[in-house]
């Protein structure tokens, strides 16, 4: 089955400065990966999503970015705020069934 | 505002108690999620409903009993739990199956 795994554990950046997660995978069949937001005590919140069509999407000042040769992809914040702190989980999957696999998640703190 | 919608938000029970726990979506989805969630972990996998029957079962245990009435519902029936079964538990629903998945707020159990 799938593996995915997450790097860093924890990040700290400085209001305005860029944040980078990174996720790599091991199924190459895996086409789907999405990045959700989770909050102390909230749900995981959708962020951006990225299929294996396309190399980079962006939303503001959200961008991902997948390599699918090397099997990995990034989650690139810029112009960091306190509200961006939570934890980041990436998640791979494949349109033949409907299993998300998730990595061990970022926590991400912002220093004012 | 949640589109997903879990209840209860808290439950404590013993270990000989049978409780249920509840998940309703109305946009119109047609694939449901069960969701375990440790502190600090990522959301992991237990149960996936397609169409209304059960598609995915990751080998949970048997005190852990899911019922997929129409396709707006999804319940956890609950049976002689163990103290290791206290967690978040995410209910998701995705449209069609293999797209991104939308999750409630959880209900957070406690098993004294």
């Amino acid at each position: 089955g799938e593996n995915v795994e997450q790097h860093p554990s924890t990040l700290s950046v400085q209001e305005g400065d860029s944040a980078v997660i990174k996720c790599t995978y091991s199924d190459s069949a895996s086409n789907y990966f999405p990045w959700y937001k989770q909050e102390l005590g909230k749900r995981p919140q959708l962020i951006i999503d990225i299929r294996s069509n396309v190399g980079e999407k962006k939303d503001q000042r959200i961008a991902v970015t997948l390599n699918k040769t090397a099997k990995h992809f990034s989650l690139h914040i810029t112009e960091t705020q306190p509200e961006d702190s939570a934890v980041y989980f990436c998640a791979g999957g494949d349109f033949g069934n409907e299993k998300l696999t998730f990595g061990t998640g970022t926590r991400l703190t912002i220093i004012p | 505002d949640t589109e997903v919608t879990q209840t209860p938000k808290h439950l404590v029970m013993g270990m000989t108690n049978k409780k249920s726990l509840k998940c309703e979506q109305h946009m119109g989805h047609r694939a449901m999620y069960w969701y375990k969630q440790k502190a600090k972990k990522p959301p992991e996998l237990m149960f996936v409903y397609s169409y209304e029957k059960l598609s995915i079962n990751e080998s949970v245990p048997s005190r852990f009993s899911p019922e997929c009435p129409n396709s707006s519902l999804l319940n956890l029936h609950l049976h002689a739990l163990q103290p290791e079964d206290s967690a978040l538990y995410l209910c998701a629903s995705s449209h069609p199956p293999r797209e991104t998945q939308h999750f409630g707020d959880g209900t957070r159990l406690s098993i004294l």
